[in-house]
């Protein structure tokens, strides 16, 4: 079955550095990955839309130049959470698009200090 | 995308079914039908989808109704591991964003 890699699942950064999450298909190509924030004992917000190729779509409420998305090869998403702080201290999860379905990656726990 | 209703929680005795209802009433003819559950802390996945007729697989059956405003899904038996929130989403297949509501917390009890 389609497998979608998310790497690191947990980090630890200190305040004002940035930190960069990768979400990778395996066994196939993703035009379109999707990267959602979840805080604890809520449900998954939709940040954006990674179109390969293109600009990300953002949803409305979300800093483009916070969280910056790339999606340089059909395979390959990043997203890059610059000067963080710690209310950006959330559970990050990406997911790809194949066919009529999407694959979730496992999530990246990212904690600011 | 169409919203969805859920109870925000329910509870199921080990090896019993489990109905999980959704209604769905604004959605519209293109949507489907879509059920993904997340377990602590990991990312959600993916259990079922159906247009308008009913779809069981390995995992579960989806039931929607006929004017498809609402839908249940069955875990024919549940077991400990089934312990998850459960979501319902409607999107348009080809290309719609998967919008998360606030899901259905199922606890499975021995």
């Amino acid at each position: 079955g389609a497998v979608v890699s998310q790497h690191p699942s947990r980090v630890i950064c200190k305040s004002g550095t940035s930190v960069k999450i990768e979400c990778r298909s395996l066994d196939f190509q993703a035009t379109t990955m999707f990267w959602y924030r979840q805080f604890p004992k809520q449900s998954l917000m939709l940040m954006a839309t990674s179109n390969e190729g293109s600009k990300a779509t953002y949803e409305q409420g979300v800093e483009k130049d916070k969280f910056l998305i790339n999606h340089a090869s059909l395979t390959l998403s990043t997203l890059t959470v610059t000067s963080a702080h710690p209310e950006d201290s959330s559970f990050y999860i990406c997911s790809a698009r194949l066919g009529r379905n999407c694959t979730f990656g496992s999530g990246t726990r990212l904690t600011v200090v | 995308d169409a919203k969805t209703t859920q109870p925000p929680s329910m509870d199921c005795a080990e090896g019993r079914a489990a109905n999980l209802p959704c209604n769905h009433s604004t959605i519209s003819g293109n949507e489907y039908v879509y059920w993904y559950r997340q377990i602590h802390s990991q990312g959600p996945q993916y259990i079922i989808h159906g247009l308008k007729n009913n779809e069981t697989n390995e995992m579960a059956s989806l039931i929607i109704t006929e004017d498809r405003k609402s839908s249940t899904l069955i875990l024919p038996h549940a077991t400990l591991r089934d312990t998850a929130v459960y979501y319902c989403i409607v999107r348009v297949a080809t290309g719609g964003k998967l919008i998360f509501g606030q899901g259905t917390e199922l606890s499975v009890k021995p």
